[in-house]
């Protein structure tokens, strides 16, 4: 199994372009989310998806767009880049936990995003 | 809203000895469960180790071992007989139980380096 794949691993973007960040994953998880690592704040959460055509706001939503029409798939858009969105995006997911539930977090191995 | 506290930025252990990594959260929940995660150079995010706070029992795995002190919110790790594989960063992280999904927020880090 892939588990969670992310693409690309790096990407460079002049403040203004946009991209999409690709997430994918082959475990069949109801649950994933995009986290943003920055140095000393450890990671904090974007967006996240209980499940297909279901997303909400994490902790850092603003000038990040997401959409899960898929099981599989959760991309992340970035629709005007900014020099704050510099940063190391990490995907994950899991199977949908309820309050009693803990199955664990499944990390892609993240995109390095610099933007000039 | 739920906050982690590393209060550590980076920590130094030799070869075969043991580090202690420190960890306090705040939150007026009772149920929750609480993670520690290993980031090597590669930025693969692992699970090192997991305690659901309805435990009083620490949670422990092989060389690492946590004491989870529920009244003062602290959730320290201990590495035991350090191993150069062991140079990472260490996320501590925190999840509601009240919550479905799997919403984690994570402490700044903690560097640990390995001395030969």
């Amino acid at each position: 199994n892939a588990g969670v794949t992310q693409t690309p691993k790096f990407q460079v973007l002049k403040t203004g372009q946009s991209m999409t960040l690709q997430c994918a994953q082959d475990m069949n998880h109801e649950y994933m989310s995009w986290y943003r690592q920055d140095p000393g704040m450890g990671l904090r959460l974007i967006h996240y998806s209980v499940g297909a055509g279901i997303t909400d706001q994490g902790e850092v939503p603003n000038g990040y767009n997401v959409s899960r029409s898929t099981t599989e798939d959760f991309p992340l858009r970035l629709l005007s880049a900014a020099p704050s969105q510099t940063s190391v995006y990490f995907c994950a997911s899991s199977y949908f936990n309820s309050p009693s539930m803990n199955s664990p977090l499944h990390f892609g191995n993240g995109t390095r995003l610099t933007v000039t | 809203a739920q906050t982690v506290t590393q209060s550590q930025p980076e920590m130094s252990v030799q070869e075969a000895e043991t580090v202690t990594l420190s960890c306090t959260y705040d939150t007026s929940e009772s149920d929750y469960y609480l993670f520690w995660y290993k980031q090597p150079p590669s930025r693969q995010m692992i699970l090192v180790i997991r305690q659901e706070a309805y435990k009083q029992q620490n949670a422990t795995e092989n060389r690492f071992s946590v004491n989870f002190q529920k009244a003062a919110k602290s959730f320290s790790l201990k590495i035991s007989d350090s191993q150069l594989g062991d140079a990472a960063m260490y996320f501590c992280a925190y999840r509601s139980a009240s919550a479905a999904g799997n919403k984690l927020t994570f402490g700044g880090g903690t560097r640990v380096l390995v001395k030969p």
